[in-house]
């Protein structure tokens, strides 16, 4: 079972260059996250959806944006690497719905900023 | 508002000994909680969740957690620590017909020979 996929797993931008994570879950799930993760700091929510087509802001959105076109898939944007965007990325699915359910999550993406 | 505080960030116990690590929660709404653990470079894996069916909720591993309305407490507990608990662990809270969960700052969990 693949569960939660995230790509690439490193990558090392230079200031200025943009890129995109991919997320990819095969559990039919309704509800996707992208969280960021930084020592001290926990995990800190970026974007999530509830279903396809739909996004929103979590408590640290600036500086990226997101598109859920497939159920399946959640796309997290840089469009503009800054060297604070230096952290690990995490993606995360959920149930969604009236679930209790917990979260699952991907294995993630380490990006530097220089 | 949902939040979470975990007091300590790192916890050091010996062998054997108990595990307990500390989690308070304020929420506006009923919350579930969860507990994760992360081992290095991996993502997290949930170890055990409250969603009010019981207060004192099983875990993997050993764990386990107490809900503590009064107290706003979900503190998770191992009577005896193994080398192998060397983690960072995350408690988390999700409001009953809320979308968003929202971790704490994590605690590092070290284990004494």
């Amino acid at each position: 079972n693949a569960g939660v996929t995230q790509t690439p797993k490193f990558r090392v931008l230079k200031t200025g260059q943009s890129m995109t994570l991919l997320c990819a879950q095969d559990m039919n799930h309704e509800y996707m996250y992208w969280y960021r993760q930084d020592p001290g700091m926990g995990l800190r929510l970026i974007h999530y959806s509830v279903g396809e087509g739909t996004t929103a802001k979590g408590e640290v959105p600036d500086g990226y944006n997101v598109s859920r076109l497939k159920k399946q898939n959640f796309l997290l944007g840089l469009e503009s690497a800054a060297p604070s965007q230096t952290s690990v990325y995490f993606c995360a699915s959920s149930r969604g719905g009236a679930s209790t359910g917990e979260l699952f999550f991907g294995e993630g993406s380490r990006l530097t900023v220089l | 508002a949902q939040s979470v505080t975990q007091l300590g960030s790192h916890v050091s116990v010996s062998e054997g000994a108990l595990v307990l690590l500390r989690c308070n929660y304020s929420s506006s709404v009923p919350p579930y909680l969860f507990w994760y653990v992360q081992y290095p470079n991996q993502g997290l894996q949930l170890l055990l969740k409250y969603t009010s069916a019981a207060t004192l909720v099983k875990g993997i591993n050993g764990f386990e957690a107490e809900f503590k309305k009064s107290e706003t407490s979900f503190h998770l507990t191992k009577p005896s620590a193994h080398m192998s608990d060397a983690a960072e662990y995350f408690c988390a809270v999700r409001g009953s017909g809320t979308y968003k969960y929202i971790f704490g700052t994590g605690t590092r969990l070290k284990v004494l020979a």
